[in-house]
């Protein structure tokens, strides 16, 4: 089946910076990518999705990339906030499968 | 209007009891997901509902798991014979379409606590 690897676990920028995630997936049938932001306490957040066909995909301060050729794909979250930290989880589906495989999630602290 | 709704949201019992848990998803989506989310753990698959469609119940840990759908709408998920490792939050998604690379929802979830 899939298996989805997240890094970093944690990671640490000042206001202002930015921070990038990354995710690599085992299955190359998969062709869905959402990416999820969880506060402490609260439900998982769809913040941005892309789909195979698609390289990039920009929504405000925030920006997936996706290779296919290499199996992975980068959250980039520029000009960060405080209200950005929390954890993120990216994911994958696709081919047979409909259902998401996480990863394990990074938690952001961005420091005022 | 209103999102996926799950109860209880938090559910405290005993080992060895029976629990059962709730997930209403969003108005007119046809797929409804149940994960598992353990202390610091990214999400876990449980079981899958796609209209009037077999489930996917591949992710069950065990025979103590199981779901149902009534009417293609609310989901429960009863655990029997709680044992400590089940604690957990519970998390319910459900998304339009046939469910295949649609955005999924998510609710609250339950958090369940085994004593």
């Amino acid at each position: 089946g899939e298996n989805v690897e997240q890094h970093p676990s944690t990671l640490s920028v000042q206001e202002g910076d930015s921070a990038v995630i990354k995710c690599t997936y085992s299955d190359s049938a998969s062709n869905y990518f959402p990416w999820y932001k969880q506060e402490l306490g609260k439900r998982p957040q769809l913040i941005i999705d892309i789909r195979s066909n698609v390289g990039e995909k920009k929504d405000q301060r925030i920006a997936v990339t996706l290779n296919k050729t290499a199996k992975h794909f980068s959250l980039h979250i520029t000009e960060t906030q405080p209200e950005d930290s929390a954890v993120y989880f990216c994911a994958a589906s696709g081919g047979s499968n409909y259902k998401l495989t996480f990863g394990k999630g990074t938690l952001l602290t961005v420091n005022p | 209007g209103a999102g996926v709704s799950q109860s209880p949201s938090n559910k405290v019992t005993e080992k060895g009891k029976d629990v059962e848990l709730r997930c209403d998803p969003i108005s007119g989506h046809t797929a409804l997901y149940w994960y598992r989310q353990s202390l610091g753990q990214g999400l876990e698959f449980l079981i899958y509902f796609q209209g009037n469609s077999a489930p996917d119940k591949s992710g069950l840990p065990s025979d103590r798991f199981s779901a149902e759908r009534t009417g293609g709408s609310v989901s429960t998920l009863t655990i029997q014979r709680t044992q400590q490792e089940d604690s957990a939050v519970y998390l319910c998604a459900s998304s339009p379409d046939r469910g295949r690379n649609q955005p999924q929802h998510f609710g609250d979830g339950t958090r369940l606590s085994i004593l």
